[in-house]
């Protein structure tokens, strides 16, 4: 079974500044790992993912996160938010053999002003 | 290409009453996905599909719950009874079979709200 924290609920930034998402994971078995992001109104969808390789991971709209497999970290940043980067973020986690099946963290609210 | 669509969007019912929840998965998709999330909690697994038959569902969270997908095509969620503690928003996915590179992709979710 696997269980992810994501150690921040709500994060406030001014817009270009840069952002940072924490999320760890613990799991008995090797993972995969997800972040996703929910704007609003719209459903879920996948900002990047790590499956295995380079432990740096870039996605779409200028983010990236890093895998850390001693820390069992999969921190998400962004050197410089826009306002429509205004959305909730999900970090998911899945067993290798079961990858469809996530576990997800609580959610971190992100709030981008001028 | 469509995306993954749910219908209702939204959905108001009485304690005790039945509600249907459809998802339609991308074409061609054979894996779909059940998720729920309950306000101010992480999002949940409830089942998994493979064409028409269940192939995970450890995350029901009981026998009011009741998950179909005839023909392999689209698939309905009943609740009956429901309960107030049923609210959230229930989320479906759908992927491809055999491609750990590719994704699940997501509705936009029915918000159920249980009176």
């Amino acid at each position: 079974a696997q269980s992810v924290t994501q150690l921040d609920s709500q994060v406030p930034v001014f817009e270009e500044a840069p952002v940072e998402l924490r999320c760890n994971y613990s799991s008995s078995v090797s993972v995969y790992l997800f972040w996703y992001v929910q704007y609003p109104n719209q459903g879920l969808q996948l900002l990047l993912k790590y499956l295995s390789g380079s432990t740096l991971v870039k996605g779409i709209n200028g983010f990236e996160a890093e895998f850390n497999k001693s820390q069992t970290s999969f921190h998400l940043r962004k050197p410089s938010v826009h306002i429509s980067d205004t959305a909730e973020y999900f970090c998911a986690v899945s067993g290798t053999d079961s990858w469809g099946k996530l576990q997800f963290g609580a959610g971190t609210q992100v709030v981008v002003t001028p | 290409e469509a995306g993954v669509t749910q219908f209702p969007s939204h959905s108001v019912i009485e304690k005790g009453q039945t509600v249907t929840l459809r998802c339609d998965p991308i074409s061609g998709h054979d894996n779909l996905y059940w998720y729920r999330r309950v306000m101010g909690k992480e999002i949940k697994f409830l089942l998994h599909f493979v064409k028409e038959s269940k192939q995970d569902e450890s995350g029901m969270p009981n026998n009011r719950f009741l998950a179909e997908r005839t023909g392999g095509t689209y698939s309905t969620l009943k609740v009956q009874p429901a309960e107030l503690e049923d609210s959230g928003v229930y989320f479906c996915a759908s992927s491809q079979t055999g491609h750990t590179n590719t994704e699940a992709f997501f509705g936009q979710g029915t918000r159920l709200t249980v009176v």
